[in-house]
């Protein structure tokens, strides 16, 4: 079975701090992503990794910057959380030869 | 681009009756299909996939999906609903392996909820 873990399953910040969200999994997939998912508005992807080091914008890159220095671990980072940052964040993998992803738990964060 | 249409957020069914979760999709090549489940605070697991082959997909815990091309959808049944499944539903739709720069495009969701 493919685990995808994610560090933290709640965390409350302030705004202006600097956050970051880890992500894990132990099944060797080369693709690694974030989302956020917001009621009503679905899943909106942020960022994709498809290696070590590489990694293309989504669709609401703005505000967050990623980090994937081992395969296994792709980190989401928020420079200076915003109360609109507030939300719901999941990390999903999937081989770059399958189609559905794995996600993790999932981290609500709470910017206040 | 590819887009995820699904009909009513809120969806409330007795239990035992037939659940029905309505997807739409749009896409330029061939599509690959998911159904998702999230029960509260947790992650989304893979309830079924369409990728090629037999448009009737079986799932886990009673679901099943029929992609049907000519009227671009992918909608989610159950014949009898089980206290169980409340929960939300999403439907997403891929154009290639392993997702790609797009990932997965999902569409809102519908919370299902099952009358006693």
């Amino acid at each position: 079975d493919v685990k995808v873990t994610q560090s933290s399953r709640y965390l409350v910040k302030r705004t202006g701090e600097k956050v970051f969200l880890e992500c894990v999994q132990d099944m060797d997939h080369e693709n690694m992503f974030w989302y956020r998912q917001d009621p009503g508005l679905g899943l909106r992807l942020i960022y994709f990794s498809y290696d070590v080091k590489m990694k293309e914008k989504g669709d609401i890159p703005e505000g967050y910057s990623v980090s994937r220095e081992k395969k296994e671990r792709f980190s989401l980072i928020l420079e200076s959380a915003s109360t609109n940052q507030t939300s719901m964040y999941l990390c999903a993998t999937t081989r770059q030869t399958t189609y559905e992803q794995y996600f993790g738990p999932g981290t609500r964060l709470t910017v206040t | 681009a590819q887009s995820v249409t699904q009909l009513g957020s809120h969806v409330s069914v007795s239990e035992g009756a037939l659940v029905l979760l309505r997807c739409n999709y749009s896409s330029s090549v061939p599509p690959y299909l998911f159904w998702y489940v999230q029960y509260p605070n947790q992650g989304l697991q893979l309830l079924l996939k369409y990728t090629t082959g037999a448009t009737l997909v079986k799932g886990i815990n009673g679901f099943e999906a029929e992609f049907k091309k000519s009227e671009t959808s992918f909608h989610l049944t159950k014949p009898s609903a089980h206290m169980s499944d409340a929960a939300e539903y999403f439907c997403a739709v891929s154009d290639r392996p392993g997702g790609g720069a797009d990932g997965l495009t999902f569409g809102k969701g519908t919370h299902l909820i099952i009358q006693p």
